[in-house]
């Protein structure tokens, strides 16, 4: 079945990059997914790219997909006290016309100053 | 736009009672989702419903969970009887689910559950 493995911690000093990494089984992921949640609230989704590209950016996110090795990254630059929370990876997989998702256990992001 | 309302937020209550939960996913989304989230890991897909049909329940236990969405808005998640093992978070999202669309998922603040 379809798995998503992500390291458990990472810790980051204020204005340093962090990268978040998510490995997954699934060749045929449809798309890839970063959510970020905060303690005691709902995920809020933060970026997604399709199977089919490489890399997207988006103002401090940047977000690397290895397709042959199935890895997928989130560069966070400059990463702020507020960034602290844990990020989750997630993939769809097209499933008789539906969209099943898998999310992996999340990754516990913190900052220090 | 307001965004997915869920409640109750806590609930606790003893093993072997029931206990429902209900969702109202963002007003027009087709897509309602139901996740349950243990402590200390990813959400794990419980139901999916498009409009008032089930799509996919493959992991729901259906020996005492089960979920309605009746006239395809509101949604509601029920247990009974509970165990220990169903203390977790209960997230409900929905989607628009437009046709080539990302199928972005917008999440709830969920209900956490505590069975004792």
């Amino acid at each position: 079945g379809e798995d998503v493995e992500q390291s458990l911690f990472l810790s980051v000093r204020e204005g340093d990059s962090s990268v978040i990494n998510c490995t997954y089984t699934d060749s045929s992921s449809t798309y890839l997914y970063w959510y970020k949640q905060e303690p005691g609230a709902g995920l809020q989704l933060l970026t997604y790219i399709f199977s089919n590209m490489d890399m997207k950016q988006d103002q401090r996110l940047t977000v690397l997909l290895n397709k042959k090795d199935k890895h997928l990254s989130l560069r966070i630059a400059d990463t702020q006290t507020g960034d602290s929370a844990i990020y989750f990876c997630a993939e769809t997989t097209a499933s008789g016309g539906s969209y099943i998702p898998t999310f992996g256990r999340g990754t516990s992001l913190i900052v220090h100053p | 736009e307001a965004g997915v309302a869920q409640s109750p937020r806590y609930k606790i209550i003893e093993k072997r009672q029931s206990v429902a939960f209900w969702c109202n996913p963002i007003s027009g989304h087709a897509t309602l989702y139901w996740y349950q989230q243990i402590l200390g890991q990813g959400p794990k897909l419980l139901i999916q419903f498009q409009n008032n049909g089930v799509v996919d329940d493959s992991q729901l236990p259906k020996d005492r969970f089960s979920a309605e969405r009746l006239k395809g808005v509101d949604s509601t998640l029920k247990i009974q009887p509970a165990k220990l093992e169903d203390s977790a978070v209960y997230l409900c999202a929905s989607s628009l689910r437009l046709a080539g669309s990302t199928d972005t998922q917008y999440f709830g603040p969920g209900t956490r559950l505590t069975v004792l």
